[in-house]
């Protein structure tokens, strides 16, 4: 059965620092995706990273992929508060799509 | 460009009834997938249809059912209503069958 875990579950960081979010996963995977959601709301696609070494970065989020070792992170870059969101990873496997537990984030001022 | 619209917004139904929930996709978008997010079970993937074709599907029992239509509208079922069904239903749209998604606001489901 495949696993997605993503580690931590929680975190809570300063504003201006810096700090990674892991996703792992237990089977092989043709896409790896990264989503952001605020409360109440819907989810907002950030990454999809499609090959082994991939790297992709938009503002203060970084997200790379690791293909070999069945692992992505999600790297923040000096925090700012309107990073607080839930962050979830997900895995294409070919039949279905796996997300994993999310990761609560909560930039403190 | 309008985005993924899920209709309705929140639906309160009786254990033993039936639902259908709606998604229109993006314009141009073929691919529809179908998400249950609760606090116990996290999000977890229903099915996914691709030019009207179903073409994965998650763990779930057969009262979860869908269908896409020729203009990529989808529906979603769920018969027999469980306690336990009542959770956040999302929907997402794709040009692509697996090419990232775009995200309705969801339909929340309460069953009473």
């Amino acid at each position: 059965e495949l696993k997605v875990e993503q580690n931590p579950l929680f975190l809570s960081m300063q504003e201006g620092k810096n700090y990674t979010i892991y996703c792992n996963y237990s089977t092989t995977s043709d896409r790896l995706y990264w989503y952001r959601q605020d409360p109440g709301k819907s989810l907002e696609s950030l990454f999809v990273l499609l090959s082994n070494g991939a790297v992709k970065q938009e503002g203060r989020l970084m997200a790379s992929l690791d293909t070999k070792a069945r692992l992505s992170t999600l790297h923040i870059t000096a925090a700012v508060h309107d990073l607080s969101a839930t962050y979830f990873c997900a895995v294409e496997t070919g039949r279905a799509y796996i997300f994993g537990t999310g990761t609560r984030l909560k930039v403190l001022a | 460009k309008a985005g993924v619209t899920q209709t309705p917004r929140y639906l309160i139904k009786t254990r033993g009834q039936q639902v259908t929930l709606s998604c229109s996709p993006i314009s141009g978008h073929r691919s529809v997938s179908w998400y249950q997010q609760t606090p116990g079970q996290g999000l977890q993937f229903l099915f996914e249809y691709f030019s009207e074709t179903q073409r994965n599907k998650g763990n779930f029992p057969g009262r979860f059912s869908g269908r896409q239509f020729s203009n990529s509208r989808s529906e979603m079922n769920v018969s027999t209503l469980e306690l336990g069904d009542s959770a956040l239903y999302l929907c997402a749209s794709s040009l692509m069958s697996g090419v990232g998604a775009f995200f309705g606001q969801g339909t929340r489901l309460t069953v009473v």
